[in-house]
């Protein structure tokens, strides 16, 4: 079973639909969790860094942490054609910098 | 956020040759970096964590004398792969992270082609 678990999509919403994205984990010793965005052929972009169990907003982008489900989303308000990309959710334990990737999920915003 | 570049951003060599892919922290100081790769439509396999001034830990699996990884300052990584062969073609990606600090911040990314 792999650590974080994450639908890989593909993921079609309109144009000003509302994203929900999401992973989930299986290991306690993740305390740090991040959202990346890549667009095809660059490099993840991070979009949201949280700690603790709750909500944390950026603009448009929301994200969610609830750790006693082990469970993480990432929500996008208004969402834009510019936004199609793939979302990548990433852990970081308490010791330790290695991260460890969700599989990413693949978004289209159509217009 | 954090500047990470990298380059050559794109990279055709001949079998046999040897690559060095460049990875800098332009606006701050990076104590850690980390050197993946990524295949078509997966996500990003890490390859190695070095730490400025100290060698590389190579994730299992990675050739260390293959895939050389130098970071002599706490601005720059350079990854060299050696006799490069077709199966070493992939999207290598840098990231970086500072001193007591959890994100990391990615490159650009490089993408190797060995004919």
């Amino acid at each position: 079973q792999k650590e974080v678990e994450q639908d890989p999509g593909p993921l079609s919403v309109p144009e000003g639909a509302i994203v929900s994205l999401n992973c989930t984990y299986s290991n306690s010793a993740f305390q740090y969790f991040m959202w990346y965005r890549q667009y095809s052929r660059k490099g993840p972009e991070l979009l949201m860094y949280t700690y603790s169990s709750g909500n944390k907003e950026d603009g448009r982008f929301t994200a969610q942490v609830d750790k006693s489900s082990k469970y993480i989303s990432l929500f996008i308000r208004d969402s834009q054609p510019s936004d199609s990309a793939t979302y990548l959710c990433a852990m970081l334990k308490t010791s330790g910098s290695r991260l460890t990737f969700g599989e990413g999920t693949q978004l289209t915003v159509n217009p | 956020g954090a500047v990470v570049s990298q380059h050559p951003s794109r990279v055709i060599c001949k079998s046999g040759t040897s690559v060095k892919i460049e990875c800098r922290s332009l606006d701050f100081q990076a104590t850690t970096m980390f050197w993946y790769r990524q295949f078509p439509k997966q996500s990003l396999m890490l390859m190695a964590t070095s730490n400025e001034g100290s060698k590389a830990t190579y994730e299992q699996g990675v050739e260390k004398d293959k895939f050389l990884i130098n970071h002599a300052s706490l601005t720059l990584s350079t990854l060299t792969v050696t006799s490069a062969h077709p199966e070493d073609s992939s999207f290598y990606i840098c990231s970086a992270s500072g001193q007591g600090v959890r994100e990391q911040y990615f490159g650009p990314g490089t993408r190797l082609t060995v004919t």
